[in-house]
């Protein structure tokens, strides 16, 4: 089943503009984490948050989270169309031995 | 450049025939991983190892999937009798899972086995 619900399902928009993906889980987490598939590939890890940060930057992205609404946001600044690919979050429960649960994803498609 | 690695990376198949996939984790790493993924459902847990023990794979249709572990650097997934239903794109990945917190954090996905059953 999946924890994580990423929010738009699809996003379209103009290099050089900002891209942000929302996402909401439902318990409690010890991290979240954001990948990236380009198609016909596999998964790439972009950004981890643990449950005790608000807010993470790595190069062009910026994570937020909010333990008390649940939710976490993906932001990407000044976009360009190699960042054309399907976002994914997903959850690590606070309990030894589990896996982590993904969401469905954000398709976004940036052109030029 | 350390990488999991998976075979094959295409595999076309007629129903009731056995298919199995295989996957090279990343060398040290102790936790595996099986996803399935269709535009439908997503990206699904099948199954995952730690330390080559299976921890849960109940994702996973037990009346024709099996997962295993043979050695660390070797994880199998087997459909028999395949399938329509089961035509996905079949992900392995792979994490270091520290003993003593016990959370996982990053995980390594292999380019997947596009599986088609026909």
């Amino acid at each position: 089943s999946q924890q994580g619900e990423e929010d738009p399902q699809a996003l379209s928009i103009q290099e050089g503009e900002n891209a942000t993906m929302n996402c909401s889980y439902k318990t409690s987490i010890n991290n979240l984490q954001w990948y990236r598939q380009n198609s016909g590939r596999g998964l790439v890890h972009l950004i981890l948050i643990r449950s005790n940060e608000r807010e993470k930057h790595s190069g062009r992205l910026r994570v937020t989270l909010d333990t008390s609404k649940k939710s976490s946001s993906l932001l990407i600044t000044a976009s360009r169309a190699a960042d054309t690919a399907s976002y994914f979050c997903a959850t690590a429960a606070n309990q030894a031995g589990t896996a982590l649960i993904f969401g469905k994803g954000t398709t976004l498609s940036v052109s030029s | 450049d350390a990488r999991v690695t998976q075979t094959p990376r295409h595999k076309v198949t007629e129903m009731g025939q056995e298919v199995t996939m295989r996957c090279q984790p990343i060398l040290g790493h102790n936790t595996v991983f099986w996803y399935r993924q269709t535009m439908m459902q997503g990206l699904e847990l099948l199954a995952y190892f730690r330390n080559r023990a299976p921890l849960d794979d109940s994702g996973m249709p037990k009346d024709r999937f099996s997962a295993e572990m043979p050695d660390a650097t070797l994880a199998t997934l087997k459909i028999q009798p395949s399938e329509p239903r089961d035509s996905a794109v079949y992900f392995c990945a792979s994490g270091l899972v520290p003993m003593a917190q016990g959370i996982l954090e990053t995980q390594y996905f292999g380019p997947g086995t596009r599986l088609l059953v026909l």
